[in-house]
């Protein structure tokens, strides 16, 4: 039973270029979340999906973000142009429902921007 | 402002002994709290909750202990293995608008456990 699924793992860009990050939620799952985690800020949520419309991006820094999901089992996050403090660990999560329901985390997407 | 804290972002512990992993918050509004473990290269678990009606839940090894009135949470490990060696996020979610709202996580405490 696959878990939720991130690609690419590790990403080295450098400053200006766009990056998309991918992300496969557990298969049944209608809430899909975008987190990002940094030294500074910790694990803060970027942005979440129900059933692919996106709720609430509150979270989300800039312009030079954005997120899609065009069908339930894909999501992507954009960034562009990229910048060297977007440096992170990008994590997707998707869960059953809201509230107290789990959230299960893909593996991350480590993004350096030189 | 940080809404969640967690104050130590190490603990050294030695195998056999417990772990104490602490946890405060500001916002007297949340009501239910939960515990996450990540492993490097890996996204965070989920490894216990509990609810604001409630000053204590236990799951084998692991307690945690609510607070309400000191805004305080603790996550006991008894006894430590070498294999719970991670980093804990402490997090919290209030309810509000007729929903459970989003998960405010702590920066977490990288906890090493020692044969």
């Amino acid at each position: 039973d696959a878990g939720v699924i991130q690609s690419p793992r590790h990403e080295v860009t450098e400053m200006g270029q766009e990056v998309t990050l991918r992300c496969k939620p557990i298969s049944g799952h209608d809430y899909l979340f975008w987190y990002r985690q940094t030294m500074m800020r910790g694990l803060e949520l970027l942005i979440y999906f129900n059933n692919n419309v996106p709720i609430d991006d509150s979270g989300m820094p800039e312009d030079r973000f954005s997120a899609k999901m065009p069908n339930a089992s894909f999501s992507t996050l954009k960034i562009q142009p990229s910048e060297p403090r977007d440096s992170a660990v990008y994590f997707c999560a998707s869960s059953l429902g809201r509230g107290t329901d789990t959230q299960y985390f893909g593996p991350g997407t480590r993004l350096t921007v030189l | 402002d940080q809404q969640v804290k967690q104050n130590s972002p190490s603990l050294s512990v030695q195998e056999g002994r417990i772990s104490i992993l602490n946890c405060d918050y500001t916002n007297s509004m949340f009501d239910y709290f939960l515990w996450y473990k990540k492993y490097p290269a890996e996204g965070p678990t989920f490894l216990i909750s509990i609810s604001s009606i409630k000053d204590k839940n236990e799951d084998g090894r692991f307690t945690v202990f609510l607070n309400k009135s000191a805004k305080h949470l603790s996550l006991h490990i008894v006894p430590s293995q070498p294999g719970d060696s991670a980093v804990y996020f402490c997090a919290a979610s209030e309810w509000y608008g007729g929903s459970q709202g989003n998960l405010i996580f702590g920066k977490g405490t990288k906890l090493s456990v020692k044969p």
